[in-house]
């Protein structure tokens, strides 16, 4: 069972409109954590953001802000104020806590990003 | 300055002559991943080291063998690449192995001739 959804496959906007990306996860874990990562053309994964289970406080950073919900299993990124720059593959990931405590990422299937100038 | 680096970032081999293709960190971190992404995919674990400790994800082809010499070195060598091992190689770092993120090299795009 696919552990990490993201519905939407590509998304276009145009400069300066907001964009969110949903993430719904599955676990059946009570210790996991979840991440954001940015893949821009140039193919490195670039972290965004991690969060744990028991932080469910919501999180802006510059343009960027999370939205975590634990009652509905989502973890939500919105950009505000889009940018061309922030045109890329946006992948949401989880890690569960495990009884070996391995990192293993499981990852959503991404979200394509296009800003349009 | 870079923290994970791979090196080549492009490799072109031919069907069935071995390539290594190598990753090096500066972080200091216990973990060192390597990942295969295909086009429009997710990446996909291949195998991970916690410190000198070699786990392999139960999918991943025979074909694929990874070396860590020390903390700051991990190796991918793939002993007869196929066409279908062409890919993005994507080297990743973490601290320790629960609940840190992951630090990713830029990649090594490997294309099979």
């Amino acid at each position: 069972a696919q552990k990490v959804t993201q519905a939407q496959t590509e998304i276009s906007v145009v400069e300066k409109e907001d964009v969110t990306l949903d993430c719904v996860y599955e676990t059946r874990d009570t210790t996991y954590y979840l991440f954001w990562y940015k893949q821009p053309p140039s193919g490195e994964l670039v972290f965004l953001i991690r969060r744990n289970s028991f932080d469910e406080q919501n999180e802006i950073s510059g343009r960027y802000s999370w939205n975590f919900q634990k009652s509905t299993s989502s973890f939500n990124f919105t950009i505000t104020a889009s940018q061309v720059v922030d045109s890329a593959v946006y992948f949401c990931a989880l890690s569960e806590f495990g009884f070996y405590g391995n990192n293993r990422l499981a990852f959503g299937k991404g979200n394509q990003v296009v800003v349009i100038p | 300055d870079a923290m994970v680096i791979q090196n080549p970032r492009y490799q072109v081999t031919q069907f069935g002559k071995p390539v290594t293709l190598s990753c090096s960190q500066t972080l200091n971190h216990n973990v060192m991943y390597w990942y295969q992404q295909k086009s429009s995919q997710a990446p996909k674990l291949l195998f991970h080291y916690y410190d000198k400790d070699f786990n392999n994800e139960a999918d991943t082809p025979d074909n694929f063998q990874s070396r860590r010499p020390n903390t700051s070195f991990c190796f991918l060598d793939i002993r007869s690449p196929g066409l279908g091992d062409a890919a993005m190689y994507l080297c990743a770092t973490s601290r320790t192995s629960t609940g840190y993120e992951q630090y990713f090299g830029p990649g090594t795009r490997l294309t099979v001739t």
